[in-house]
């Protein structure tokens, strides 16, 4: 069974303020996304990696940087929260890009920035 | 702009009918298609999927239509359950030089009344 584990589930944050979001996966593969879901925008792709040590910037990645350090974690960092980063974050893994096979999406990550 | 738009926010489909989601495109670069499936407060599970080299695939209730020249996929969901009642993200992706992702588009929320 796919597992993508995410933490914190849920973060209340000051604006200013340092946050960050991990996620771990245990299905050994090579690929791995940062998305944001927010009301009327679906998923946003913000950063992902297909390999260790090296990160892709997404559609939206201004405002965040991620973080590979090893194949099985992946992280998102926001240097300094902003109110409009408000949102639920997903991290998700896969095998192939998600091109031929799907991808597997962690818990989910409910970030309220005040 | 948005890559992969679904124009629909929301769909309400009667128990036992056939329920039609739309998704169009922008980039004709991309060569393979998806539709998850999403649950409030839960992550998104890949319903079907399909690659560019063919126009269509069933499985179950669950049919993806690929018109490539019109840049637009729908799902069609035969004999609909209030089960089905759940946020159906349509995603495109493309594979470039080994840096492959996955865009969504906004979502449609279906509801199947009993």
């Amino acid at each position: 069974e796919a597992a993508v584990t995410q933490s914190p589930r849920s973060k209340v944050a000051v604006t200013g303020g340092k946050v960050t979001l991990s996620c771990h996966q245990t299905n050994n593969h090579d690929y791995m996304y940062w998305y944001r879901q927010d009301t009327g925008h679906g998923l946003r792709l913000i950063h992902y990696s297909y390999v260790a040590d090296s990160t892709e910037k997404g559609d939206i990645p201004d405002g965040y940087k991620a973080s590979r350090p090893s194949q099985e974690n992946f992280s998102l960092i926001l240097e300094l929260a902003s109110l409009s980063q408000t949102a639920v974050y997903f991290c998700a893994s896969s095998d192939a890009g998600g091109l031929t096979g799907q991808l597997y999406f962690g818990e989910g990550s409910k970030l309220t920035v005040l | 702009g948005q890559q992969v738009k679904q124009s629909s926010p929301s769909l309400t489909v009667q128990e036992g009918g056939i329920s039609i989601l739309n998704c169009d495109y922008e980039n004709d670069m991309f060569d393979y298609f998806a539709w998850y499936k999403k649950y409030p407060d839960n992550s998104p599970t890949l319903l079907i999927s399909v690659r560019s080299n063919v126009d269509k695939r069933e499985d179950g209730r669950f049919t993806v239509f690929l018109n490539k020249s019109g840049k637009h996929f729908s799902l069609h969901i035969t004999a609909s359950q209030p089960e089905d009642t759940a946020v159906y993200l349509c995603a495109a992706g493309l594979n470039q030089g080994g840096s492959a992702k996955l865009i969504f588009g906004e979502g449609t929320k279906l509801t199947v009344s009993s």
